[in-house]
């Protein structure tokens, strides 16, 4: 099966830092990535859908200037959450799609930010 | 517009009985439907898909699913729980004109298995 990894599984940081996340797809060619936030207990929510080579397209109320998206290849998205407080801290989750696999969404493992 | 509804936000039953995890959905196209679990902690996985093929779908782990486009319903079961059943799981619906694959996620249905 398709195999997205992402990266750090899990970061601590102080308030007002930048933080970036990674989210690759291994073994396919993504050609949407996408970026959800999950909060304790509570179903996924949709942050922005990326496409390669495109600026992100962000869900009403995330803020773009917050959460940067970067879309650089066909293998590679990142997340950058800028200057972040503690109200940021929750559990982040990218997902990858590829017309070779018919479109459906694999996920990365995760990446829990705690700011502290 | 699309939506999906998981009518249990919590489930729980003895290990080797059987599992049910309920699911409806509403689309105004023909749908994709899919099951993804996650574990404490973990990303999602894929169970199994719905894509318009056979309505009766296997997926890992021994569970499968049933898409009935009369009840607009496509509910998880598996015959017998085993201990390492126990986890979120999430029904989502796709909408298949959609070359985005933008996807809808129920609430989640957490899954306790009693020994």
């Amino acid at each position: 099966g398709a195999v997205v990894s992402q990266h750090p599984s899990r970061v601590i940081c102080k308030s007002g830092t930048s933080v970036k996340i990674e989210c690759r797809s291994l073994d396919f060619q993504a050609t949407t990535m996408f970026w959800y936030r999950q909060f304790p207990k509570k179903s996924l929510m949709l942050m922005a859908t990326s496409n390669e080579g495109s600026k992100a397209t962000y869900e009403q109320g995330v803020e773009k200037d917050k959460f940067l998206i970067n879309h650089a290849s066909l293998t590679l998205s990142t997340l950058t959450v800028t200057s972040a407080h503690p109200e940021d801290s929750s559990f982040y989750i990218c997902s990858a799609s590829g017309h070779s696999l018919g479109n459906i969404q694999y996920f990365g493992a995760g990446t829990r930010l705690s700011v502290l | 517009a699309q939506s999906v509804t998981q009518l249990d936000s919590h489930v729980s039953v003895s290990e080797g009985t059987p599992v049910l995890l309920r699911c409806n959905y509403s689309s105004s196209y023909s749908p994709s439907l899919f099951w993804y679990v996650q574990h404490p902690n973990k990303g999602l996985q894929l169970l199994l898909k719905y894509t318009s093929a056979a309505t009766l779908v296997k997926g890992i782990n021994g569970f499968e699913a049933e898409f009935k486009k009369s009840e607009t319903s496509f509910h998880l079961t598996k015959p017998s729980a085993h201990m390492s059943d126990a986890a979120e799981y999430f029904c989502v619906v796709s909408d298949r004109g959609s070359s985005a694959s933008k996807i809808i996620f129920g609430s989640g249905t957490r899954l306790s298995i009693r020994p």
